[in-house]
């Protein structure tokens, strides 16, 4: 069974920098999947951040795209967020997921999430 | 940038009844097309993908058709433990990039 488990600092101060990591199990992140993350705002909707495959490339939302970096470390089977300069708009609910790509169909789906970390950007 | 549009934001309905969301992307996705459902405090789960494809252990009352611009979504006989909020999400293989629609409440009358 796969598991995914967010963790990281919980308050992070305005113009700071906003770090998690997402401890995989049950599946490798050297496999044929790519790792996600997905915020949701207290009240609000989904927003994907990004994803990154076993060989280092990534998608970013090009809304976020200036202050993101996802990165892997197979050592520990963990992937990980990195967001910089954040404000009060960056407070939510950070999720990693399992994603399957298959580029020439054009599918891309997320299988597996981790349960979610709240993160409030605060002073 | 592929807009998504999901209709109603919200809805009340009975066990029992038939329940149908709409999707509609701003451009041709062929069938990039997937639901989610997510419970209150919980992480989304995958329901449907690639527009009509009933993900693994997923009960089949759940449904899901349409294919470019518009996809729709169904429940047969809604139950009580399908009171949730429902995403659509597309990939664009342009981009690339992954929007989710603004999602629909469904709850009971």
């Amino acid at each position: 069974q796969v598991q995914l488990q967010e963790s990281g600092p919980g308050l992070v101060k305005p113009s700071g920098t906003l770090s998690l990591t997402c401890a995989v199990s049950g599946d490798s992140i050297s496999s044929n999947d790519w790792w996600s993350w997905v915020r949701q705002p207290p009240g609000k909707g989904l927003e994907w951040i990004g994803d990154i495959y076993h060989t280092g490339s990534t998608h970013y939302n090009p809304s976020l795209n200036s202050r993101v970096t996802i990165s892997l470390d197979k050592s520990k089977n963990e992937f990980s967020l990195r967001l910089t300069s954040v404000t009060a708009a960056d407070t939510a609910v950070y999720y990693c997921a399992r994603s399957q790509f298959y580029y020439g169909s054009g599918s891309f789906f997320s299988d597996y999430w981790g349960q979610g970390t709240l993160v409030i950007v605060s002073s | 940038d592929i807009q998504m549009t999901q209709s109603p934001s919200s809805l009340s309905a009975s066990v029992g009844d038939r329940v149908t969301i709409t999707c509609q992307a701003s451009q041709d996705i062929s069938n990039s097309l997937n639901w989610y459902q997510q419970k209150a405090g919980k992480a989304p789960k995958l329901l449907i993908y690639d527009a009509s494809n009933l993900e693994t252990g997923v009960p089949s009352r759940f449904s899901g058709s349409g294919s470019g611009t518009d996809f729709t979504f169904t429940i047969n006989s809604l139950q009580p433990e399908d009171i949730a909020t429902y995403y659509c999400q597309q990939y664009d293989n342009v981009s690339p990039m992954v929007t989710f629609g603004p999602g629909t409440k469904v709850d009971f009358k």
